[in-house]
């Protein structure tokens, strides 16, 4: 079964400091991975995507790791900032088709 | 501006009273989609379409209907509501020929049925 699985749920940091989520997905065969930013009460945004090949990549703060061995994705948030409250959706297009599948998301709070 | 437009934003209903959320994109894309998302389960895909007068059911169709007429509309009819329907709604869309992948979504419509 396709599937996507994001942890933690939910994460709370202090400004300034960095932080990792996780993405794990199950999905074959597999197109391509995309990081998106859900603030509240607005529509996803994309931050990162990443194909079978590539292994990094990077969007200002906000690094995406991929490793298609293992099925796992990161995205990590350098020097975070208040504006990085938001929910983390990891989505990965594959499994035939032009299907995606969500992850439910890791909500993140940064407090000052 | 590129986006995708959703109409309305908030509304509350009572059960059994047919209601229409508009969706509308101005970018020329192929593929629209509508999506659930609820607490806990992350966005639900309900119907999609790859291009005019081509739909197809998604994850949670149930309940729910959708038209494709032009290409850049597509509506989502709700044609009974119920409780269980209470959720917030997206609309995304994105080009099949471009074949990126990325979602362009619009800023949600909350649904509450009574």
């Amino acid at each position: 079964k396709n599937q996507v699985e994001q942890s933690p749920q939910s994460l709370i940091i202090l400004e300034g400091k960095n932080c990792t989520l996780q993405c794990n997905y199950t999905v074959s065969p597999f197109s391509n991975l995309r990081w998106y930013k859900q603030d509240t009460g607005r529509g996803p945004v994309s931050l990162t995507i990443m194909t079978f090949s590539e292994n990094t990549k990077s969007n200002g703060r906000y690094t995406a790791t991929l490793d298609a061995d293992t099925k796992q994705s990161s995205l990590h948030i350098t020097a975070s900032q208040l504006s990085d409250s938001a929910s983390y959706i990891c989505v990965v297009s594959g499994g035939g088709g032009f299907k995606t599948i969500f992850g439910a998301g890791t909500r993140l709070f940064v407090k000052a | 501006e590129a986006q995708v437009t959703q109409n309305p934003r908030y509304l509350i209903t009572v059960t059994g009273k047919k209601l229409t959320v508009t969706c509308s994109q101005n970018m020329n894309h192929e593929y629209m989609s509508w999506y659930r998302q609820d607490p806990g389960l992350g966005l639900r895909q309900i119907y999609y379409s790859m291009n005019v007068e081509v739909t197809d059911k998604g994850d949670v169709p149930e309940g729910y209907k959708v038209s494709r007429k032009e290409k850049r509309n597509f509506p989502l009819i709700l044609e009974s509501p119920s409780p269980n329907q209470t959720s917030l709604y997206f609309c995304a869309s994105t080009s099949v020929k471009a074949n990126t992948g990325e979602l362009f979504f619009g800023e949600g419509s909350r649904l509450t049925v009574l």
